[in-house]
């Protein structure tokens, strides 16, 4: 059974540049979330999408950062342009939604570092 | 604002001792309550989940506990091993919200 899958595993890139991440969820889940962790801030929810509607945008911290979710198998974190803030390990997770208490499963994570 | 609390942030412990992990959260309105392991460089996996209409959840080794109008929960851990290295994280979902709130985790390290 196939976890939730993300890519690339790691990025290196200048500031400036744009950034793609990419995940795809477990077959079947319809909630999906964006993570970033940082040593100072912990986990943070940056967005979460319930059957490929964004529900909550709030943890995005500006406009340089987008989400979306063009299918129920496929969703994308794009960062343009990028700073050396931006830095972080950034992971996706998935559940099946709804008022069942089922648990998160997430990805192994982006570690994204821009120089 | 829910805010999730964890202390400490790191701990060390001889090889089979028995230990608790403390987490604390501001809001007692919650759906419920989950520990996580997170292992270097890979992403958090799920250990137990308390609903908010239970008072404990045990897997093997590991008990966690749920006290809502305290704030608290606590991950015990029995018979500590050098496997059982890792970060803990709990992390309390909101009511009538998809959301949970992570705890920055405390970073366990079992001495052999």
């Amino acid at each position: 059974d196939a976890g939730v899958i993300q890519s690339p595993r790691h990025e290196v890139t200048e500031m400036g540049q744009e950034v793609t991440l990419r995940c795809k969820p477990i077959s079947g889940h319809n909630s999906l979330f964006w993570y970033r962790q940082t040593m100072m801030r912990g986990l943070e929810l940056l967005i979460y999408f319930n059957n490929n509607v964004p529900i909550d945008d709030s943890g995005m911290p500006e406009d340089r950062f987008s989400a979306k979710m063009p299918n129920a198998s496929f969703s994308t974190l794009k960062i343009q342009p990028s700073e050396p803030r931006d830095s972080a390990v950034y992971f996706c997770a998935s559940r099946v939604q709804g008022w069942g208490n089922q648990p998160q499963h997430f990805g192994d994570g982006t570690r994204l570092s821009i120089l | 604002k829910q805010e999730v609390t964890q202390i400490p942030a790191a701990l060390s412990v001889p090889e089979g001792e028995n230990l608790v992990l403390n987490c604390s959260f501001t809001d007692s309105a919650i759906y419920n309550l989950q520990w996580f392991r997170q292992d270097p460089g890979k992403g958090l996996t799920s250990l137990l989940l308390i609903q908010s209409s239970q008072r404990e959840q045990t897997s093997g080794r590991l008990n966690a506990s749920l006290d809502k109008s305290s704030g608290r929960s606590t991950l015990y851990i029995a018979a500590s091993q050098p496997g059982d290295s890792a970060t803990y994280l709990c992390a309390a979902r909101l009511n009538r919200d998809d959301k949970i709130i992570f705890g920055k985790g405390t970073r366990l390290h079992i001495l052999p």
